[in-house]
Parts: structure tokens; C-alpha cells; sequence
């Protein structure tokens, strides 16, 4: 059964800290890796693309790593910031064209001053 | 980048009306549109894929008889909830693929209250 799974299911850290949020997947077959955040109410915004052969991948405080051997994947968010509360959203493509997504449940972060 | 709108961003309707959600892509042309419904607390759920000029292909225990969509152009797509029921109060999100882009963009959702 194609499945992604996250944890935590929610944090909760203070201003200026750093988190790691995981996710684990066994889906195939697999083209790509995406970490999204979602604010509540919003629709989803994509951070990061990770292929097969990416370990890490940053955007911003954002940095995501896959080990694809292991079939996991991590997001690390550096010095976060209040505009940082949302869920995070990890999701496995089993296609090239953007066509078939596996979602996981998400992380439900919350930072607070 | 690409950005898709949706409207109306809520709506609050009493039970056994219809609703019509849209979704529009505003700076590319989506020859996929997906329609995704999340409840509180739980991550995105396929409702249905949709090809400009053809029928809708519904993910299984999805009613397309309540939940029609239509694809008519390269830019538009509609959901309609028909007869809406309380238990269709949900969060209802579509994405966008155009041709040239292996990415779905997402909409911002819209928010449907069912009385």
C-alpha cells in the first residue's frame, strides 16, 4: 500500500529554535519528494523538490534531506520565526508529470513568541 | 510562477442547495485540474482529475453525481456540490498542471459550510 507517514503529529517550539520535522514512505514507484507548507486556510505552497538521487536541498531556513535507501526524509527549519505556524506537508510523486501525489498527514507546527 | 485562484474563498449555504466552487489558472494553461477536500486536522484527500474537454476520472467512493465537475477550458475548472448536506462541510482545494509543468499548483482553497 502506497502510505507516507509524518512525525511529530504536532510541535510546538519557541521563537529563534530550531525543529526537524520527518516523514517516511513506502510508495512506488517514486519520482520525487515534495515538502509543503500549508497556512491554516490556505492552500498548500511547495518548498522543496527532492529526485531520487538529491540528499538535501535547501530553500531559504527551509532544508529538506531524502535518504532513498532508507525511504525517509527530513525538514529541518532553522531559527524559526511566528510566520513559520503552519502544517508541513510531506508528499511523495509516483510520477515525472506532477500527476500522482501520495500525501502524508503533515506536522502541525506551532511557534510561539 | 504559476498561480491559481479559487472563488468564492468561503461560503455558507443551507442544506439540499447547490454549490459552485471555481478554480482558475491565471497565468498558464491547465490541461489537468485536480480537486482535493480536507477535514480538520487530516491531510489532502483526491476527490477527482480533470482533462480539459473530457469527463472528470473520480477517485473511488467519490460521488460524481454529487460532486460534478466541469472542465471547459484551458483555465477554468468548476466543482458543484449538489444537494449539499452538513456532512459536505469541508475545506475543498484545487490544483492546476499545464502541459510544459511537472507541478501541480495549488489553489488557496475554499471553505464550504454546510447548515
Amino acid at each position: 500500500k502506497n502510505q507516507v507517514e509524518q512525525s511529530p503529529q504536532s510541535l510546538i517550539i519557541l521563537e529563534g529554535k530550531n525543529c526537524t520535522l520527518q516523514c517516511n514512505y513506502t510508495v512506488s514507484p517514486f519520482s520525487n519528494l515534495r515538502w509543503y507548507k500549508q497556512d491554516t486556510g490556505r492552500g498548500p505552497v511547495s518548498l522543496t523538490i527532492m529526485t531520487f538521487s538529491e540528499n538535501t536541498k535547501s530553500n531559504g531556513r527551509y532544508t529538506a534531506t531524502l535518504d532513498a535507501d532508507t525511504k525517509q526524509s527530513s525538514l529541518h527549519i532553522t531559527a524559526s520565526q511566528l510566520s513559520d505556524s503552519a502544517s508541513y506537508i510531506c508528499v511523495v510523486s509516483r510520477d515525472n508529470y506532477g500527476q500522482n501525489f501520495v500525501f502524508g498527514p503533515g506536522t502541525r507546527l506551532s511557534v510561539l513568541p | 510562477g504559476a498561480v491559481v485562484s479559487q472563488h468564492p474563498s468561503r461560503v455558507i449555504c443551507k442544506s439540499g442547495t447547490s454549490v459552485k466552487i471555481e478554480c482558475r489558472s491565471l497565468d498558464f494553461q491547465a490541461t489537468t485540474m485536480f480537486w482535493y477536500r480536507q477535514f480538520p486536522k487530516q491531510s489532502l484527500m483526491l476527490m477527482a482529475t480533470s482533462n480539459e474537454g473530457s469527463k472528470a476520472t473520480y477517485e473511488q467512493g467519490v460521488e460524481k453525481d454529487k460532486f460534478l465537475i466541469n472542465h471547459a477550458s484551458l483555465t477554468l475548472s468548476t466543482l458543484t456540490v449538489t444537494s449539499a448536506h452538513p456532512e459536505d462541510s469541508s475545506f475543498y482545494i484545487c490544483s492546476a498542471r499545464g502541459n510544459r509543468e511537472r507541478e501541480q499548483f495549488f489553489g488557496p482553497g475554499t471553505r464550504l459550510t454546510v447548515l
